[in-house]
């Protein structure tokens, strides 16, 4: 049984450029979060999506970023023109349907660095 | 009125010894209280968690107590071990389910480092 998988686990990006990051849940859950970790701070919520939308973005920038969870296929979380200060690791969790647990469990992470 | 406060930043501990971390929060609708583990390079891992109508979960090593009318809740490490070392986080979320959902607010963490 698979955990949550994340790819890439790392990317280099120029200022500028586009970031694209992937996560794939666990099977059976419907629930996708996404995270981002400052170096040397806690994780901070970005967005939560379930299959085709976006439940709460209240973490989100208002620019530059965006998250989908499609029908099929992983979630993507998309950084346009980054920049030097969106350099972090960006982790996905998932968890099962509402009203069975709480429980969130984590991927790998994508470290992005921009250059 | 979401943030869970976290400390110590970092924590020395002797082989054998117990380590305490202790947070704080300020939501009362907050529901669930986990524990996450993460060590350089990988991805949090879930240590364990509880909610509010318990005082105190134990698993293994691990001791969460909780204490609902400071808004206080503490991870225990009983015999530390090397192996322990690692950054841990508590967090807390909303109960999931229904129009509400689950997602995490953390605390700053904390660097635990065990001698050998």
């Amino acid at each position: 049984n698979a955990g949550v998988m994340q790819n890439p686990r790392h990317l280099v990006r120029r200022r500028g450029q586009e970031a694209r990051l992937r996560c794939s849940p666990m099977k059976g859950h419907s629930h996708v979060y996404w995270y981002r970790q400052l170096p040397e701070e806690g994780l901070k919520f970005m967005v939560y999506l379930q299959k085709e939308n976006i439940i709460d973005e209240s973490g989100m920038p208002k620019e530059r970023f965006s998250a989908e969870f499609p029908k099929e296929g992983p979630s993507i979380l998309r950084i346009q023109q980054v920049v030097r200060g969106d350099s972090a690791a960006y982790f996905c969790a998932s968890s099962p349907p509402s009203g069975r647990s709480n429980e969130q469990f984590f991927g790998p992470g994508t470290r992005l660095t921009v250059l | 009125q979401q943030q869970v406060k976290q400390s110590p930043q970092s924590l020395i501990v002797q082989k054998g010894g117990i380590s305490i971390i202790n947070c704080a929060y300020e939501n009362t609708a907050f529901d669930y209280f986990p524990w996450y583990q993460q060590f350089p390079g990988k991805g949090p891992a879930l240590l364990i968690a509880i909610r509010p109508d318990v005082s105190e979960k134990k698993e293994g090593r691990f001791t969460i107590s909780f204490n609902k009318s400071a808004k206080q809740f503490s991870l225990h490490i009983m015999d530390s071990q090397p192996g322990d070392s690692a950054t841990y986080f508590c967090a807390a979320s909303l109960r999931a389910g229904g129009t509400s959902y689950g997602k995490l607010t953390f605390g700053q963490g904390t660097i635990l480092t065990v001698h050998p």
